[in-house]
């Protein structure tokens, strides 16, 4: 894998559904994962950043795991809420700047 | 609100102009990021400026330049405008020059359409 891909390119579903997104990315040459979620219209906000083999990080009902040997990230959402209807983003950085490689996201919307 | 503050927020111009992006980092922010998102795209690392001197650069054509000011505003400079060039530009801040392990802070972004 060269780039960052997401998948699924969109998602669907009721308000109490758990769900989850895959980020793919290069694992060679990995220094961090970056979830950001992006509400149209506002900024897009840092959810997570992972750095090391099996971190999992938690933040309410979202949480993340990273596999970098194999070069996957999941982000899981419990009992999904519509205010959860976002663009979800993730993004790999190769070395210590903050030169990302952003993914084209996942749009997640949660329907009442 | 994240603390960055990007203007204009909208901007509608021709083929062949030249347009100014402005972005005021958080206080404090000494790092400056600069993306670009065409449709359909990711988010594409443009230029990244540290306390008023470019320390990365990414995809950035020719024909966009970019600064960073002593009170730490950056401003984006594109000039012959294409159509292609239409697309959302967002700036970002951090405290420091690297670390690529925190976050940046992400302004709201400012729509450049050509036409």
């Amino acid at each position: 894998i060269l780039n960052v891909e997401q998948s699924p390119q969109s998602l669907h579903v009721q308000e109490g559904d758990s769900t989850n997104f895959t980020c793919s990315f290069p694992s060679s040459n990995f220094y961090a994962l970056h979830w950001y979620r992006w509400e149209t219209a506002k900024s897009p906000e840092a959810l997570f950043v992972m750095t090391l083999n099996g971190d999992e990080k938690k933040k309410g009902r979202i949480s993340a795991t990273l596999n970098t040997k194999e070069g996957y990230s999941y982000l899981y959402i419990k009992g999904s809420q519509p205010e959860d209807s976002a663009t979800y983003l993730c993004a790999h950085s190769m070395d210590s700047s903050y030169k990302l490689i952003f993914g084209s996201g996942t749009r997640l919307l949660v329907r009442p | 609100d994240s603390g960055v503050t990007q203007t204009p927020k909208h901007l509608i111009t021709a083929t062949g102009q030249r347009v100014t992006l402005r972005c005021s980092p958080r206080s404090g922010d000494l790092s400056v990021y600069w993306y670009q998102q065409s449709l359909d795209q990711g988010l594409q690392f443009l230029i990244q400026y540290y306390n008023g001197e470019e320390r990365a650069k990414g995809n950035i054509l020719e024909r966009f330049s970019a600064q960073q000011f002593p009170d730490l505003h950056s401003e984006l400079n594109l000039s012959s405008l294409e159509l292609g060039d239409s697309a959302l530009y967002f700036c970002a801040s951090k405290r420091g020059g690297g670390q690529g392990y925190t976050e940046a802070f992400f302004g709201q972004g400012t729509r450049l359409t050509v036409v």
